[in-house]
């Protein structure tokens, strides 16, 4: 199994849809990050979380909220889906210095029609 | 100003050549570094750490340097399968400690 899972895969949503992404890991990291990746954009963070009490807003939170349910889990809700969140979305583990990088999830194609 | 800039190319080698990718980084508290690899479509993969002394792994090879605060990725006797986009990654000293910094990537493509 992977170390970090993503899910769903792919996911063709409506505009106004909520829709969830979920992701968890058996790293036993406690930092988790969601990504978004456009071309031409590369990577932006829009939130992450160094515990589960602990939930920081990144460069792009605007129409995203959060959930750490679990060290091992971080889940990313889009409130109200809109087609400029289309776009290709990666979770992240780190350890606590980072030193060592990240490990990315296998991400999750989302596309807003 | 970015925390981290990269050309993003293209880069368009033939196979065997040699080529080398730079980036900068703004913050001089910068502590850890990395080299990443994105094939398309796909999540990004660690290729490397870059450590102060320079290091080097099979046919790639990462400088630093904190004075210019740039880093290198050299790769050599490219392969085919080297074709992907390079992303460099750096970390900074702080309250954000194990956060990483990426830049945008930088693309290789390598023909026959």
């Amino acid at each position: 199994d992977a170390d970090v899972t993503q899910t769903p895969r792919n996911r063709i949503t409506k505009t106004g849809k909520r829709i969830m992404l979920e992701c968890s890991q058996t790293k036993g990291h406690d930092r988790m990050y969601w990504y978004r990746q456009d071309p031409g954009l590369g990577l932006r963070l829009i939130y992450y979380s160094f515990d589960v009490k602990d939930i920081n807003k990144g460069e792009i939170s605007d129409g995203y909220s959060v959930s750490r349910q679990a060290q091992a889990k971080f889940s990313l809700s889009l409130e109200s889906a809109i087609p400029n969140q289309t776009a290709l979305y990666f979770c992240a583990t780190s350890d606590r210095g980072g030193i060592y990088g990240y490990t990315f999830g296998s991400g999750t194609r989302l596309t807003v029609v | 100003r970015k925390e981290v800039e990269q050309d993003p190319g293209p880069f368009n080698v033939p196979e065997g050549a040699t080529v080398a990718f730079n980036c900068t980084y703004s913050n001089s508290a910068s502590q850890s570094f990395f080299w990443y690899r994105q094939d398309c479509r796909k999540e990004p993969k660690l290729l490397m750490s870059v450590y102060s002394s320079g290091n080097e792994d099979g046919r790639f090879t990462a400088q630093l340097n904190r004075a210019s605060q740039y880093i290198s990725l050299l790769i050599r006797d490219s392969k085919l399968s080297d074709s992907a986009t390079y992303l460099c990654v750096v970390n900074r000293r702080g309250s954000t400690l194990g956060r990483l910094y990426f830049g945008r990537g930088t693309q290789l493509t390598v023909w026959p």
